[in-house]
C-alpha cells in the first residue's frame, strides 16, 4: 500500500530556532500533500494545502511567514517552523492525495512531535 | 461551516463486546464521510468511507451508514478485538472542495481481554 513517511518523528528546540520537517510519499507520486496540526484531544486542524511546483494555500489563521511550506518534487513536502515559540509546541501531520485515476484517498505520515522550549 | 462531531473517549470495552462510536456532522455542501483509525505509534489509515446518502462503507468488520436525515454516519462493530485498540477519527470532505478533510477530535478505544 501507499506509504507516506515524516522525518524527524520528534524534535526538541530552543525558542527563536527554526525547524523543518519533511514528508515523503515513499512509493507513489503525490501531486497534492496537506499539512496538518494536532493539539492534545483535539482534532486534526488543516494548515495548508500543498501542490508540487506552486505556492501552498494555507488555511485562514495560519501565518504563511511562519510555516513555510515547500514542495520541490512528487514525492517531497517540507514545512518549516520558524522562529519557534513554545506556542508551536504541538503534533505535526501530513499527508499525501493519491494520484488521480485512483481514488481520492489521503495517506497519512505518523507524525512529527515538536516541542519547542 | 464543516464540522464532525463524535463521541468523547475513551472508550473501554471488553473483547467479543459491541462497538458503537457515534459520529454526526455538519455540512455546507454535500459531503463524503469517512473513518480514519490511528493505531499507536502509526499514522492515520483509512478505514472506510461512504460517499452518498445510504451508502455502506465496510472493512475490517467494521461498518457505518451515511443517513442524511440524521446527519450521522455510526461506526459499528459486532465484536471488536484487542487489535482494535486505537483511535478512530470521523471525518468529512465536501465533493469538489479540494480534498480538504474535516475531522472530528477522534475516540480513543480500549479493548481488553
Amino acid at each position: 500500500g501507499a506509504v507516506v513517511s515524516q522525518h524527524p518523528s520528534r524534535v526538541i528546540c530552543k525558542s527563536g530556532t527554526s525547524v523543518k520537517i519533511e514528508c515523503r510519499s515513499l512509493d507513489f507520486q503525490a501531486t497534492t500533500m496537506f499539512w496538518y496540526r494536532q493539539f492534545p484531544k483535539k482534532s486534526l486542524m488543516l494548515m495548508a494545502t500543498s501542490n508540487e511546483g506552486s505556492k501552498a494555500t494555507y488555511e485562514q489563521g495560519v501565518e504563511k511567514d511562519k510555516f513555510l511550506i515547500n514542495h520541490a518534487s512528487l514525492t517531497l513536502s517540507t514545512l518549516t517552523v520558524t522562529s519557534a515559540h513554545p506556542e508551536d509546541s504541538s503534533f505535526y501531520i501530513c499527508s499525501a492525495k493519491a494520484p488521480r485515476g485512483y481514488t481520492d484517498t489521503q495517506y497519512f505520515g505518523p507524525g512529527t512531535r515538536l516541542t519547542v522550549l | 461551516g464543516n464540522s464532525v462531531t463524535q463521541m468523547e473517549g475513551p472508550v473501554t470495552l471488553s473483547e467479543e463486546a459491541f462497538l458503537t462510536i457515534n459520529c454526526t456532522y455538519t455540512a455546507t455542501g454535500y459531503p463524503s464521510l469517512f473513518w480514519y483509525v490511528q493505531y499507536p505509534g502509526e499514522g492515520l489509515q483509512l478505514l472506510l468511507k461512504a460517499t452518498k446518502a445510504d451508502d455502506k462503507g465496510s472493512n475490517k468488520g467494521f461498518e457505518a451508514t451515511y443517513r442524511k436525515e440524521t446527519t450521522s454516519f455510526h461506526l459499528e462493530k459486532g465484536s471488536v478485538q484487542v487489535s482494535d485498540s486505537a483511535v478512530y477519527f470521523c471525518a468529512l470532505a465536501i465533493t469538489g472542495g479540494g480534498n480538504k478533510l474535516t475531522f472530528g477530535t477522534g475516540t480513543q478505544l480500549k479493548v481488553e481481554l
